[in-house]
């Protein structure tokens, strides 16, 4: 069974404070990992993908990848309240499968 | 270039009534995913077509079919709805059927069954 396990939150973090999302998968053989981001009632919108090992960042975004642990993580720096939404971990696995997601973290910035 | 488009944005229907949801892809794409995604979990995969053909297919009754046209765009139509159907049908299009660099989503129609 390939799976995407998320905790389901809600994380709530003050304003400025570092947000930590995290995602475990079950297929060792998975090779792309990416971060959505859905606001209530709207489509997933890609913020991150990650391929390799270590760290990935992008703006105020930074994706890990620890492909021993089966582990992917994704950090928000500087969280602003627009930041609040559900956020969706997504695995593409061996053999051609499509995107597995998992049931999403909710995300909760306190202003 | 536009985005991936989908149609209508909202439907009410009753049990036993059949449905065809449509999904226009970005531009350059060739290949449709659906997804269905209840209250609170996450997108459940439906089937994918690249080409025309059906290219794989989760775990769903054979009641939820679909289509891709020679343009790309793509219809999921569902008979016999049931309670359960309700929840956001989401589009998605990529470059290819490995979708390596990310999938793009429609905004989603939100379809209710009474």
């Amino acid at each position: 069974q390939k799976e995407v396990e998320q905790n389901s939150g809600p994380l709530s973090v003050p304003e400025g404070a570092i947000a930590s999302l995290n995602c475990t998968y079950s297929d060792r053989g998975s090779q792309s990992f990416f971060w959505y981001r859905q606001y209530s009632g709207k489509s997933p919108e890609l913020i991150m993908s990650i391929y390799s090992n270590g760290d990935k960042e992008d703006g105020r975004f930074t994706a890990q990848l620890n492909k021993a642990s089966q582990y992917v993580s994704l950090l928000i720096r500087d969280s602003q309240p627009s930041d609040s939404a559900t956020y969706l971990c997504a695995a593409l696995f061996s053999g051609n499968t499509p995107l597995v997601f998992g049931k999403g973290t909710r995300l909760s910035v306190i202003a | 270039e536009t985005g991936v488009t989908q149609s209508p944005t909202h439907l009410i229907k009753t049990r036993g009534q059949q449905v065809t949801l449509r999904c226009s892809s970005q531009s350059g794409h060739n290949t449709v995913s659906w997804y269905q995604q209840a209250l609170g979990q996450g997108p459940q995969f439906i089937f994918q077509y690249y080409r025309e053909e059906e290219n794989g297919r989760g775990n769903f009754p054979p009641r939820f079919s679909g289509l891709q046209f020679p343009n790309y765009s793509s219809e999921l139509n569902v008979n016999a709805l049931e309670l359960d159907d309700s929840a956001l049908y989401l589009c998605a299009s990529s470059l290819s059927p490995a979708g390596d660099y990310g999938y793009t989503f429609g905004s989603g129609t939100r379809l209710t069954v009474v």
